[in-house]
């Protein structure tokens, strides 16, 4: 069955420092996608980035971006120069061939002025 | 384009009562969802579309109904409303792209809904 998992129910990071959020997922499939999705304190679900299985190199948007390792099923979001509007909840994704996307449970980032 | 909008934002209903939450996508995605999310949880999905007509159970179908008549609209009926069924729900919409490992969702701003 596929699996998602979020280790880090919580994180703190100084602003303008980096932060890695981890995201492990376990599947038999070869074709699947890796989504980033950011919650803020308001609610809304935000995509923010997208690895597919077979993407030779790892998604970059601005200062996201997704360290995919496929050996160790390992998809880590980084975020560079953490700014305070970053403080939010942080979801990992998993979509294999299909229509039914899988979340993890989340890791809550707290940035420190 | 207005993506995906919800309403309404906040509602409070009394045990049994029953109300529709409605979504529209104005993006001509094909596949659409609903999902709802504990506090401090992450999100579940409750039944999916893909595409007018064609309507299929989630993880956590019970109490809840859908149907999808057109391609903008994707109604969720909650019967008999339980203190259960509190929390938070979502539609998303995605283009449906074949193959499905590379659809991204494109969520609406949530309901919160209470049951008391």
């Amino acid at each position: 069955a596929q699996k998602i998992t979020q280790t880090q129910p919580g994180m703190f990071v100084q602003e303008k420092e980096a932060v890695t959020l981890d995201c492990t997922y376990d599947t038999s499939d070869q074709s699947y996608g890796l989504f980033w999705y950011k919650q803020p304190s308001s609610g809304e679900m935000i995509f923010l980035i997208y690895q597919g299985s077979y993407d030779e190199q790892n998604a970059t948007e601005g200062r996201y971006s997704l360290n995919f390792q496929k050996a160790r099923k390992s998809a880590n979001l980084v975020i560079s120069a953490s700014q305070l509007g970053d403080s939010a909840m942080y979801f990992c994704a998993f979509l294999t061939g299909g229509f039914k996307t899988i979340f993890g449970a989340g890791t809550r980032l707290f940035v420190k002025a | 384009n207005a993506g995906v909008t919800q309403t309404p934002k906040f509602r409070i209903l009394k045990i049994g009562q029953s109300m529709t939450l409605q979504c529209t996508q104005d993006m001509n995605h094909n596949y659409m969802y609903w999902y709802r999310q504990d506090p401090g949880m992450g999100l579940k999905l409750i039944y999916y579309s893909v595409g007018a007509g064609i309507t299929d159970k989630g993880e956590v179908p019970n109490g809840y109904n859908v149907s999808r008549s057109t391609t903008e609209d994707f109604p969720l009926r909650l019967e008999l409303a339980a203190p259960s069924q509190t929390s938070v729900y979502f539609c998303a919409s995605s283009y449906g792209a074949s193959g499905g490992y590379t659809d991204t969702q494109y969520f609406g701003p949530g309901t919160r809904l209470t049951v008391l």
